[in-house]
């Protein structure tokens, strides 16, 4: 199956910068990292689930929820089967685990989330 | 944008049916997905495209979407279905992925 690992999640100051990533492995036959749309969700301690952004498979589509536009960017290197989310300006409530996602397939839209890592914590604190 | 509502609780006896809807306008005419996150795990996509299930998804677990209401049906409910569950859309008009609040499966 297929195995996400994020890292990079850190105890930062208002304001301040940060950058998660994520290695995928484990593919088999008819799945690969450059044919998989890719997410990242954020969750609070205690919350529901929240959408950060989203890349499609090759990358030439983008997509951020309206609270991170012009502040985070996702990107992903498919020689390297790495995601990536460079996030600026982090606020306190964008505390939380952040999960790295994959779908099956290319588009981003219908997004399904087939593949989950085990979350990477971002506290942003004073 | 696309607003999707659930119930923050459900209880139900084991044995019996669980069903949690998800609301939203007109959500019959999108693809719903479903995420089970039991305490302490990661969110386990359990039902996908409405209606199929997961090759792990126990056939208990059942979905189905019309007019403004999906719905997550768990049959014969266990006391290891007590977890969250979470309803989950693509809005095109705003091209975000949209989650409902959870619904906490209480198995009483």
């Amino acid at each position: 199956d297929v195995q996400l690992l994020e890292s990079g999640g850190a105890l930062v100051r208002p304001g301040g910068s940060l950058r998660l990533s994520c290695s995928a492995s484990g593919f088999t036959s008819g799945t690969s990292f450059d044919t998989s749309a890719m997410s990242w969700v954020r969750q609070s301690p205690g919350k529901g689930l929240q959408w950060v952004a989203a890349i499609s498979g090759g990358g030439d589509y983008i997509y951020y929820s309206d609270s991170v536009k012009g502040r985070f960017t996702i990107s992903r290197d498919n020689s390297r089967d790495t995601l990536s989310l460079q996030m600026k300006n982090l606020r306190a409530e964008e505390s939380g685990a952040y999960y790295c996602v994959m779908d099956r397939r290319q588009q981003v839209n219908l997004f399904q989330g087939f593949f989950w890592g085990r979350g990477t914590l971002v506290t942003v604190s004073s | 944008s696309y607003v999707l509502t659930q119930p923050s609780s459900v209880s139900v006896a084991p044995g019996e049916t669980a069903t949690i809807p998800c609301g939203g306008i007109n959500i019959g005419s999108r693809s719903v997905h479903w995420y089970q996150q039991k305490a302490g795990q990661s969110p386990l996509l359990v039902i996908y495209f409405d209606s199929d299930r997961t090759s792990g998804t126990p056939e208990r677990f059942s979905g189905s979407n019309s007019g403004n209401t999906a719905t997550l049906t768990i049959s014969r409910v266990e006391a290891g279905d007590e977890a969250d569950y979470y309803c989950q859309v693509w809005d095109r008009d705003s091209a975000h992925v949209v989650f409902g609040g959870g619904t906490q499966l209480a198995v009483l």
